[in-house]
């Protein structure tokens, strides 16, 4: 079976600081992984992808992941969190299927 | 950019009522999702459709029915709305065959409250 967890449902970063937002997973199979913006009373974008080769994604606006197997993990790091980057962030897994399992989700609030 | 449509962005229903949320998406995908999204629960799938005609009950099918006469159109069915119903519904659609990978293509949400 496969699921995920995303560690702190809030998180707040002073602007101009390192965004860390963690995701860990659990798998039958190589996963591929998944992390999704959302906007206020949007739907989901995706931000970026592993799911094979090179374990640094780099995804949109500046965000990028490690895949890193033996912690099983997939956390989300922007070096320089800026006001725009407010929102809610997603993480999810796929055991190689169609079907993804989503996290619960992490709210990002940047402060100026 | 493939483009995933959800007919209403907003919809308020009064309990018992039979609601049809439509979604259509423009690049031949074969798959297609319904979830829906309540806060600290995050995105649950309600059914998904790998070809037409065909559909599948995903984690919470419970009050849903769906449709899926053609490849572009996936229709979510409240067949007898109630209040816990009231939610985020998002539609989304993927190109990926049964080994994902590509990652979802998600609709901008239809925000449904019944009263």
């Amino acid at each position: 079976a496969q699921s995920v967890t995303q560690l702190g449902s809030h998180v707040s970063v002073s602007e101009g600081a390192l965004v860390l937002l963690r995701c860990n997973y659990s798998s039958s199979v190589p996963p591929y992984l998944f992390w999704y913006v959302q906007y206020p009373n949007q739907g989901l974008q995706l931000l970026l992808k592993y799911t094979t080769g090179a374990t640094l994604v780099k995804g949109i606006n500046g965000f990028e992941a490690e895949f890193k197997k033996s912690e099983t993990s997939f956390h989300l790091t922007k070096p320089s969190a800026h006001m725009s980057d407010a929102a809610e962030y997603f993480c999810a897994v796929s055991s190689r299927t169609y079907k993804y399992i989503f996290g619960t989700g992490t709210r990002l609030k940047v402060l100026a | 950019d493939v483009k995933v449509t959800q007919s209403s962005r907003y919809l308020v229903k009064r309990t018992g009522e039979k609601v049809f949320l439509e979604c259509v998406q423009d690049m031949d995908h074969e798959n297609m999702f319904w979830y829906r999204q309540d806060p600290g629960l995050g995105l649950r799938l309600i059914y998904f459709s790998y070809d037409v005609k065909m559909k599948e009950k995903g984690d919470i099918p419970e009050g849903y029915s769906v449709s899926r006469e053609k490849k572009e159109r996936f229709s979510l069915i409240l067949e007898s709305a109630s209040t816990n119903q009231t939610s985020m519904y998002l539609c989304a659609s993927d190109a990926s065959g049964s080994r994902g990978g590509n990652g979802y293509t998600f609709g901008s949400g239809t925000r449904l409250t019944v009263v």
